[in-house]
C-alpha cells in the first residue's frame, strides 16, 4: 500500500518552461489538494478536488492548472514556470464519510522540490 | 476565506509540557485537525476534534472550542523526537486550509 505518491520529487525548470507533477493515490479517497510550501508561510491550498472530473481554486491558484480524469490521479501543471514558483509541492488526499466532508485525516505525498531559474 | 494563527516557535527542554494555540477564523467548520511535520518531510496527521473538548493520543493531547474559534495542542513529556514543526487545520467547504505552523525546539 504506496499511499500518496509524487512524481517527480525534485525538478529544476528554466523561467517560461512548464511542467506538470503527478500525484497518484491509492486509498479510493475522494478529496485531493496541492499545497506549495514556502519558509515561514505553512502550508498553502492551491487547488482542490472534491472527486473525479472535479476542481476547484484554493488561496494561491493563480499561474497552476489542475486536472483529475481519474479518482486516484491529480494533475499540477505549470504552464509558464517563474522563479516565484520556487517551492516544495505537497499532494494530499483525505476520505469522505457518507458524502459528509470530515477532513479528519489527509495523507500527504513526500513533496516535489522545485526551483524555478 | 480561512485565516488561522497560531505562534511561529516554541522551545522547551525535554520532559517539559508545551501548549501550542490555534484561533481560527472561517466561514464553514468541519472539525480542527494537527499535523507534524519534521524536516521538510511530509505532514503527519497527529489529531481531530469535531467537537469541543479534549481529545487524548499518548502523550498528544487536542483541545477545541467551537465558541470561542479556538483549539490547542498539548505535547506532554516532551522528548528530542518532537521537535518539528505543528500546523493547526481546519476543514470548510471541502477545503483543509493550514495555518502557518509553529517551530518545537526541545532542548536536552
Amino acid at each position: 500500500n504506496a499511499g500518496v505518491t509524487q512524481t517527480p520529487k525534485f525538478r529544476v525548470l528554466k523561467t517560461g518552461q512548464s511542467m506538470t507533477l503527478l500525484c497518484a493515490q491509492d486509498m479510493n479517497h475522494e478529496y485531493m489538494y496541492w499545497y506549495r510550501q514556502d519558509p515561514g508561510m505553512g502550508l498553502r491550498l492551491i487547488h482542490y478536488s472534491v472527486g473525479e472530473g472535479t476542481t476547484a481554486k484554493g488561496e494561491v491558484p493563480d499561474g497552476y492548472n489542475v486536472s483529475r480524469l481519474k479518482k486516484q490521479n491529480f494533475l499540477l501543471g505549470l504552464e509558464s514556470a517563474a522563479p516565484s514558483q520556487t517551492s516544495v509541492y505537497f499532494c494530499a488526499s483525505s476520505y469522505s464519510d457518507r458524502g459528509e466532508v470530515t477532513n479528519t485525516e489527509a495523507f500527504f505525498g513526500q513533496g516535489t522540490r522545485l526551483t524555478v531559474v | 476565506g480561512q485565516s488561522l494563527e497560531q505562534p511561529s516557535e516554541v522551545t522547551a527542554v525535554e520532559g517539559a509540557i508545551v501548549q501550542i494555540n490555534c484561533t481560527y477564523q472561517t466561514s464553514g467548520f468541519y472539525g480542527l485537525s494537527w499535523y507534524q511535520q519534521h524536516d521538510g518531510g511530509a505532514p503527519t496527521f497527529l489529531s481531530y476534534n469535531a467537537l469541543d473538548g479534549l481529545e487524548e493520543t499518548g502523550r498528544f493531547s487536542s483541545f477545541l472550542s467551537r465558541s470561542d474559534s479556538y483549539g490547542y495542542l498539548l505535547l506532554q513529556e516532551l522528548q528530542m523526537k518532537d521537535s518539528a514543526s505543528y500546523f493547526c487545520a481546519v476543514g470548510d467547504d471541502y477545503k483543509l486550509s493550514f495555518g502557518a505552523g509553529t517551530t518545537v525546539t526541545v532542548r536536552a
